[in-house]
């Protein structure tokens, strides 16, 4: 049982968006805007797309958005291509120098 | 840029004690004000972050490991390293290195390794 809730699956179609939820508790997601997001393709180790909430790392596209509400942080990715059809994972601080993640969601592009 | 490896035995019995290295190259494992996670993933499911150190050894880790945790760091050989005791079954999973999370990048976790699969079996 991972500390933050994702949904196990999402999808959209090619060029549509799709958001990704991932919620938690006012002792981590809530309290905090220390929210991240990672892709990670098969077999490979996760890449960080989105820190502090709503801030991309240098080289991750801008169809790549996060955003927070109470405490469920969101991730959206809009003009959906094939390529991004892996997993991703969210991650928040949870206070007391303790880091959570979600469980993680498999994205379809249909 | 900076790159990092892990490395140690792909196989532990259990009951002993699980240990892991990640090497750092490109840069100095002292420069700036970063920290360095062990993160793992059992097979199908979830990320879990074990811990983090920073260069002068200062440690934190996750509360339901913290009893069977050691995390440390070499500067002089540019790497940190893990121990995992009492291992179970349950500890079977592909263990990862990262950097972070630290506020110089909204502690979160920026660059990871490839990643090194642990078995714990007889």
């Amino acid at each position: 049982q991972s500390a933050l809730t994702q949904p196990p699956s999402a999808s959209g179609s090619l060029g549509q968006s799709v958001t990704i939820s991932c919620t938690g508790t006012s002792n981590d997601v809530g309290g905090y805007d220390y929210v991240s997001w990672y892709q990670q393709h098969p077999g490979k180790a996760p890449k960080l797309v989105i820190y502090e909430v709503t801030k991309r790392p240098s080289g991750v596209p801008d169809r790549f958005s996060g955003s927070k509400s109470d405490n469920t942080a969101s991730l959206t990715v809009s003009g959906l291509q094939a390529e991004d059809e892996v997993d991703y994972y969210c991650s928040s601080y949870a206070g007391s120098n303790n880091w959570v993640f979600g469980g993680g969601t498999k994205l379809t592009v249909l | 840029q900076v790159q990092l490896q892990e490395s140690g035995p792909g196989l532990v019995k259990p009951s002993q004690t699980l240990s892991l290295t990640c090497t750092v190259s490109g840069g100095s494992i002292s420069s700036g004000t970063y920290y360095w996670s062990w993160i793992r993933q059992p097979a199908g499911k979830g990320l879990e972050w074990i811990g983090r150190v920073f260069t002068t050894g200062s440690t934190n880790y996750t509360p339901s490991l913290k009893s069977r945790v050691t995390i440390s760091v070499d500067t002089s050989k540019n790497l940190f390293s893990l121990k995992l005791s009492s291992v179970t079954a349950a500890d079977t999973a592909m263990y990862y290195c990262a950097r972070g999370p630290g506020a110089d990048r909204g502690f979160a976790f920026d660059i990871w390794g490839q990643g090194t699969m642990v078995t714990v079996s007889s």
